[in-house]
């Protein structure tokens, strides 16, 4: 099984802050995900990055794909106590399995 | 509104029990997965499904078994359920699946909280 490694394992901060998390591997793939998962509920999909070098954005989110897609990024602008949550990257692996990424636990405080 | 739903939120059994998880998706979606997840480790996969009475062991099987008479509804079964079972269970569908060329949108319910005593 190819690891996905996530960086930093736990992140606690003041609202309005700006944060990165971090998603590498050792190996390339085609795509990433990147999911939130909040407290009591399952993960949810945020933006599926496919292009070497991609940035999306959602609101105050920020998501880049490495130039040689192995690893990824995600930046939040001034964080709010809704950003609270575990952040869950995914890769494919093979036609039909997902491989998770270990996560980043963040918690913003007001 | 896509929605991934699971019998139980919590649930408590003894060793040796046989534990049913139920999930249903009323999305008609091919793809369902069962994972476990567990602090530091991710989520890991147990089983899926690509079809009705389809399913391929994901990276960690032993101990369960599943199964998907219906479409819309996959069930992980613990034969005898024992404590390094305890565990959070997430059940997930998908149109596609993963792929090596495309990546799919995993649905996720809201998961069940075993505990094994």
């Amino acid at each position: 099984t190819q690891l996905l490694e996530q960086s930093p394992q736990f992140l606690s901060i003041q609202e309005g802050e700006n944060l990165t998390v971090y998603c590498n591997s050792s190996s390339v793939f085609s795509s990433l995900q990147w999911y939130r998962q909040e407290p009591g509920e399952g993960p949810v999909l945020l933006v599926t990055v496919v292009t070497g070098g991609e940035v999306k954005k959602l609101k105050r989110l920020t998501f880049q794909f490495g130039d040689a897609r192995k690893d990824s990024s995600l930046h939040i602008t001034a964080a709010q106590p809704g950003d609270t949550g575990l952040y869950l990257c995914a890769r494919t692996s093979g036609t039909y399995k997902y491989i998770f990424g270990t996560g980043t636990r963040l918690k913003v405080l007001a | 509104d896509v929605k991934v739903t699971q019998s139980s939120r919590y649930l408590v059994k003894r060793t040796g029990e046989k534990v049913f998880l139920e999930c249903v998706q009323d999305m008609d979606h091919e793809n369902m997965f069962w994972y476990r997840q567990d602090p530091g480790l991710g989520l890991r996969l147990i089983y899926f499904s690509y079809d009705v009475k389809m399913k391929e062991k994901g990276d960690i099987p032993e101990g369960y078994s599943v199964s998907r008479e219906k479409k819309e509804r996959f069930s992980l079964i613990l034969e005898s359920a024992s404590t390094n079972q305890t565990s959070m269970y997430l059940c997930a569908s998908s149109l596609w699946g993963g792929g090596s060329s495309r990546s799919d949108t995993q649905y996720f319910g809201p998961g069940t909280r075993l505990t094994v005593l």
